[in-house]
């Protein structure tokens, strides 16, 4: 069961829109939209940004969306700000019913 | 309001046992899958377990199939989480997420809801 695949990190001054990508397979991101995002501050939960590839939770800006094509799904942030800076990991149902996280990316917003 | 509060951790010899518990209040238990994720000390999130609503299905990460047990008790609104054999590579920070799925596995397979982790350490 190897991770999702997502880069290291990510950076953006304030303003302007980032993207960050997760690489999976056609066993879970390929095959499902089954795809969320998670925000995590250090020495906090995570809190979910994205799920079902798109759909974003009450509460959550809408500067934050999602989209997948074939294996890839990713995370854009419009506008970036001070308050986005964090680490995003991306999470996919597998068709074993089991799930898989991606390795996380620490998004810095110079 | 969902809660979830996690117990259990504590450090432990490798090879030994341990049972994390999570009490869940603010939703009808039974209704909801629950899942289990860990997180190694400065390492990523990585998805252990999940058990659905009745508790007659369940699926582990293979990293701990075998070792681990997850259960729930939906007359104390608790899930659990039994280690056994445990080495150093267990070492981390355990979530309890309350799963997007209902008890029918329904829904979306996501985490709207954590707990704040308890910590087990092998040594």
């Amino acid at each position: 069961q190897s991770a999702l695949t997502q880069p290291a990190s990510v950076s953006g001054s304030p303003g302007q829109s980032i993207t960050i990508s997760c690489t999976g397979t056609s066993s879970d991101v390929g095959r499902y939209n089954y795809v969320s995002w998670y925000q995590q501050y250090p020495g906090k939960a995570p809190k979910v940004m994205i799920y079902d590839v798109t759909k974003r939770p009450s509460g959550v800006s809408d500067r934050f969306s999602g989209s997948k094509s074939g294996n890839t799904a990713s995370l854009t942030i419009s506008g970036v700000q001070a308050v986005d800076e964090a680490y995003y990991y991306c999470y996919s149902y597998r068709s074993d019913s089991t799930g898989v996280f991606g390795g996380g990316t620490k998004l810095t917003v110079l | 309001e969902v809660q979830l509060l996690e117990s259990g951790g504590n450090l432990i010899q490798t090879g030994g046992s341990l049972r994390l518990s999570c009490a869940a209040s603010g939703f009808t238990f039974s209704d909801s899958a629950m899942t289990w994720v860990r997180q190694a000390p400065g390492k990523g999130l990585e998805w252990v377990s999940v058990i659905s609503g009745g508790g007659g299905g369940t699926y582990y990460a293979d990293a701990v199939k075998g070792r681990f047990t997850i259960s729930r008790d939906n007359s104390k609104n608790t899930l659990y989480l039994q280690m056994n054999s445990l080495t150093a590579e267990d070492t981390g920070l355990y979530y309890c997420a309350k799963d997007g799925r209902d008890a029918y596995w329904s829904g979306s397979p996501s985490f709207h809801h954590w707990g704040q982790g308890t910590l087990v350490t092998v040594s």
